[in-house]
């Protein structure tokens, strides 16, 4: 799980509630992802960031906010406009630029379920 | 469009055994392709990558694949499985030049002692 660290591993929210995720890495990474796991359809790609104070959609953004103000720091909200939250998520960060190794690395996941 | 394809749901392999997990993919440009490892309720683990040079590219744990560019594949092999291998394997591609990565649906491999 290298530098990267997912808060909290468990979550429960109830019908109609924005939750946060946490995602901190201290790999001085300059790229940062969140994805969604569902069983049998791998990983869906919901916002990435390429630097601070700028992201990207990606695949699946309905639900979800994002934010980017500190480099080591790259939280999801997941809104009540969600209809179907429960999953796993997943962080991930890569570093940029000449002579990196172009690997993501990802934190432990959170699972979140609605109630 | 970038796609990934792991054609095998699931693979049972017994212990001792060589092992092949499939993946091909569909990129435009030069693809950028990796492994990666997940046990229940954890992240993904790295384990190998091509990004250019030898085919034939060697990991962690004894695992290696082989990109083959006619076949647009990149197939994940160990010659002697271990019932510790047994998890969740994903292949995943990125184009040149792109930040996005794609990821195949997943393969679990299942080893038999």
């Amino acid at each position: 799980d290298g530098g990267i660290t997912q808060s909290p591993k468990y979550l429960f929210r109830k019908e109609g509630q924005n939750v946060t995720l946490s995602c901190e890495q201290n790999l001085n990474h300059d790229a940062m992802y969140w994805y969604r796991q569902d069983p049998g359809q791998g990983l869906r790609l919901i916002y990435y960031s390429q630097i601070v104070n700028d992201f990207q959609k990606g695949d699946i953004v309905e639900g979800y906010s994002v934010s980017r103000e500190k480099k080591e720091s790259f939280p999801l909200t997941v809104t009540s406009a969600q209809k179907n939250p429960t999953a796993f998520y997943l962080c991930a960060s890569r570093a940029q630029g000449e002579g990196t190794t172009d690997t993501q690395y990802f934190g432990p996941g959170t699972r979140l379920t609605v109630l | 469009a970038q796609s990934v394809a792991q054609p095998e749901d699931q693979v049972n392999v017994a212990e001792g055994n060589p092992l092949t997990v499939k993946c091909t993919y569909s990129v435009s440009g030069n693809p950028y392709l990796f492994w990666y490892v997940q046990y229940p309720n954890r992240g993904l683990q790295f384990l190998l990558k091509y990004i250019t040079g030898d085919n034939l590219v060697k990991g962690s744990y004894g695992f290696e694949a082989e990109f083959n560019k006619s076949q647009t594949s990149f197939h994940l092999k160990k010659p002697s499985a271990l019932v510790s291998d047994s998890a969740l394997y994903f292949c995943a591609v990125r184009a040149a030049g792109t930040y996005k990565y794609i990821f195949g649906t997943g393969t679990r491999l299942k080893v038999l002692a």
